[in-house]
């Protein structure tokens, strides 16, 4: 089945620092990649939609300017989180949408623990 | 707005016993239901996807309803074991590819 993964798995940065993570399709092409972010305990949240060769589209309450999504090619979709502070502190998946692979289900990233002191 | 609730928050059983784990949504209109399996600090790993003209998926020892008129799908698996420990995700889809997710149910199965 198609397979997406993250890097990195895991990163401790210091407050005001910035964050780039990767996100790959291994074994497909995506034109469009969405990116989630999960609180302990809480739920995943749709935080944008990076889309190859234009522009993310970000969720209502997402900052555009603090979260940058590039999806520089079909097999890789970046985000960075800018200016780094402890309350970004989270777990940031990405997901390859429905229909990719021939298949209807959703593929996800294993996911990148952010910990920001 | 699409909203996903899944109860109980958390569940503790002995090992063999029969889980029952419950998703209810607000909107209807919903275009599909996946189940997801969540280990502590990992992805996501699908478990059942129901398309809406679907009232039933199994696969194994898992077996999940889905009543889209009500909101409501179930998930149930049988004859519970250690490994099955994981917090169980439900996730409704709209027309729109986008998946709106519940906080999950934590299984602790006892050996």
């Amino acid at each position: 089945g198609a397979v997406v993964s993250q890097h990195p798995s895991w990163v401790i940065c210091k407050s005001g620092t910035s964050v780039k993570i990767e996100c790959r399709s291994l074994d497909f092409q995506a034109t469009t990649m969405f990116w989630y972010r999960q609180f302990p305990k809480q739920s995943l949240m749709l935080m944008a939609t990076s889309n190859e060769g234009s522009k993310a589209t970000y969720e209502q309450g997402v900052e555009k300017d603090k979260f940058l999504i590039n999806h520089a090619s079909l097999t890789l979709s970046t985000l960075t989180v800018t200016s780094a502070h402890p309350e970004d502190s989270s777990f940031y998946i990405c997901s390859a949408p429905p229909g990719t692979g021939g298949r209807d289900t959703q593929y996800f990233g294993p996911g990148t623990r952010l910990t920001v002191l | 707005k699409q909203e996903v609730t899944q109860i109980p928050a958390a569940l503790s059983v002995p090992e063999g016993e029969n889980l029952v784990l419950n998703c209810s949504f607000t909107d209807s209109a919903i275009y599909n239901l996946q189940w997801f399996r969540q280990d502590p600090g990992k992805g996501l790993t699908s478990l059942l996807l129901i398309q809406s003209s679907q009232r039933e998926q199994t696969s194994g020892r898992l077996n999940a309803s889905l009543d889209k008129s009500s909101g409501r799908s179930t998930l149930y698996i049988a004859a519970s074991q250690p490994g099955d420990s994981a917090t169980y995700l439900c996730a409704v889809r709209l027309w729109d590819y986008k998946l709106s997710f519940g906080a999950g149910t934590t299984v602790t199965v006892r050996a």
